[in-house]
């Protein structure tokens, strides 16, 4: 059984570019959620992917978007990039239904904006 | 509405003493409450967690106690080693809805 694993480890781009990082959950997961953890600070939801559909989304602006794939991996895309968007992501998958409540995270990736 | 409060910020704890995190919640319609740990450099991973139909639940040197009418919980480490030494979320989430809103942390050391 293999973890969720994370691509890139760390990126650095500037301010107003693109970014997409990339998720594979943990085998026989089906739902995926991303979080952004600001240095100091808890985790905080961006959104979950169920089967290819967005189920549920926290308080973030539209230029973050998702897409999960049939095999169950994820991408989190950010446009326009801001300062502010310098953070761990963090990407954590479960099984909807089961013990779904337990979600297991892959060690993120560090993006930095300049 | 959705906050999960947490305290200490940080905590020095001497090898073998017992550490002791809280946490506070709004949120009645939350129903499960997970602790993680956190390297540096690491994803957090899953400590224990309770539901709120028992007070407290033990795994090894890990208790949750929880106390559902303060909507309070806490994580106490027994017997607590230099390899605790991490950084510790509680965390808090409702049945059918995985979103899980955390803690702020807390920043734990432990002092030969």
């Amino acid at each position: 059984e293999t973890g969720v694993t994370q691509s890139p480890t760390h990126l650095i781009k500037t301010r107003g570019q693109q970014v997409t990082l990339r998720c594979s959950s943990q085998s026989g997961h089906n739902t995926v959620s991303w979080y952004q953890q600001a240095l100091g600070q808890g985790p905080q939801f961006i959104f979950q992917y169920y089967r290819e559909e967005e189920n549920g989304r926290g308080n973030f602006p539209p230029r973050f978007s998702g897409l999960q794939f049939p095999n169950y991996s994820s991408e989190l895309n950010v446009n326009a990039l801001e300062l502010d968007d310098s953070a761990l992501y963090l990407c954590a998958s479960s099984l909807a239904g089961g013990a779904g409540e337990t979600q297991y995270f892959g060690p993120g990736t560090r993006l930095l904006v300049l | 509405q959705q906050q999960v409060k947490q305290s200490p910020q940080s905590l020095i704890v001497q090898k073998g003493g017992i550490s002791i995190i809280n946490c506070a919640y709004e949120n009645t319609a939350f129903d499960y409450f997970p602790w993680y740990q956190q390297f540096p450099g690491k994803g957090p991973a899953l400590l224990i967690a309770i539901r709120p139909d028992v007070s407290e639940k033990k795994e090894g040197r890990f208790t949750i106690s929880f106390n559902k009418s303060a909507k309070q919980f806490s994580l106490h480490i027994m017997d607590s080693q230099p390899g605790d030494s991490a950084t510790y979320f509680c965390a808090a989430s409702m049945y059918g809805n995985e979103k899980l809103t955390f803690g702020t942390g807390t920043r734990l050391t432990i002092i030969p």
